[in-house]
């Protein structure tokens, strides 16, 4: 049973475009979302988290939406850059979950110059 | 501050050895989460420890173990292992205050059984 799906596997812009990153979730007990962005031979690193109780939280060239009624998100990267060519993974948090994290499968973004 | 930091990077055992992977945390971070990542199975979390306790398992066979020490840093060990065992192990660690923050991962243990 998947529970958080990334039905993208790649994506390919032009360097200056905006990139869209989108994310399914199944569990309505999930509360808290994160995105994060893995390089090859490396672990994944955070890039932007929102709360169930939003619905839009931004970082710099990074915002992140939220639909609950949808149960779906979205990654925006504006203006995207060749440094942003990496691999992004969705992931979800339930309050009763510690730690626990579930991931999407991710998707593979190729930002050209 | 230092990062996650995970021992060996590269490990290469055949089927049937049992293998430990060491990871220590971010300072100051009491919880301590695995995970592994194949590439048919996307990134499955194995266990998270807190204050040298077990708190969360998910679902993996018994030959998969950890334990956490004093210090937060943890170790995770795998017995009998299978070819199937072959993947990145990735640990994560967050501080576990009292709202819900973010974990930080370190860069893998990349273990490849023959």
């Amino acid at each position: 049973d998947q529970q958080v799906k990334q039905n993208s596997p790649s994506l390919s812009v032009q360097e200056g475009r905006i990139s869209i990153l989108n994310c399914d979730y199944t569990n309505s007990m999930f509360d808290y979302f994160l995105w994060y962005k893995k390089y090859p031979a490396e672990g994944p690193t955070f890039l932007i988290s929102i709360s169930s109780i939003k619905d839009k939280n931004e970082d710099g060239r990074f915002t992140v939406f939220l639909n609950k009624s949808a149960k779906h998100l979205s990654l925006h990267i504006v203006p995207s850059q060749p440094g942003d060519s990496a691999v992004y993974f969705c992931a979800a948090r339930s309050g009763s979950s510690g730690s626990r994290l579930t991931f999407g499968e991710g998707t593979q973004l190729t930002v050209n110059p | 501050k230092a990062g996650v930091t995970q021992t060996p990077r590269y490990l290469i055992k055949t089927r049937g050895q049992q293998v430990t992977l060491s990871c220590s945390p971010i300072s100051g971070h009491r919880s301590v989460s695995w995970y592994q990542q194949t590439p048919g199975q996307g990134l499955q979390f194995l266990f998270e420890y807190f204050s040298e306790t077990q708190r969360n398992k998910g679902n993996f066979p018994g030959r998969f173990s950890g334990r956490q020490f004093s210090n937060s840093r943890s170790e995770m060990n795998v017995s009998t292992l299978e070819l199937g065992d072959s993947a990145l192990y990735l640990c994560a660690s967050r501080f576990a205050g009292s709202s819900y923050n973010e974990q930080f991962f370190g860069p893998g243990t990349r273990l490849t059984v023959l």
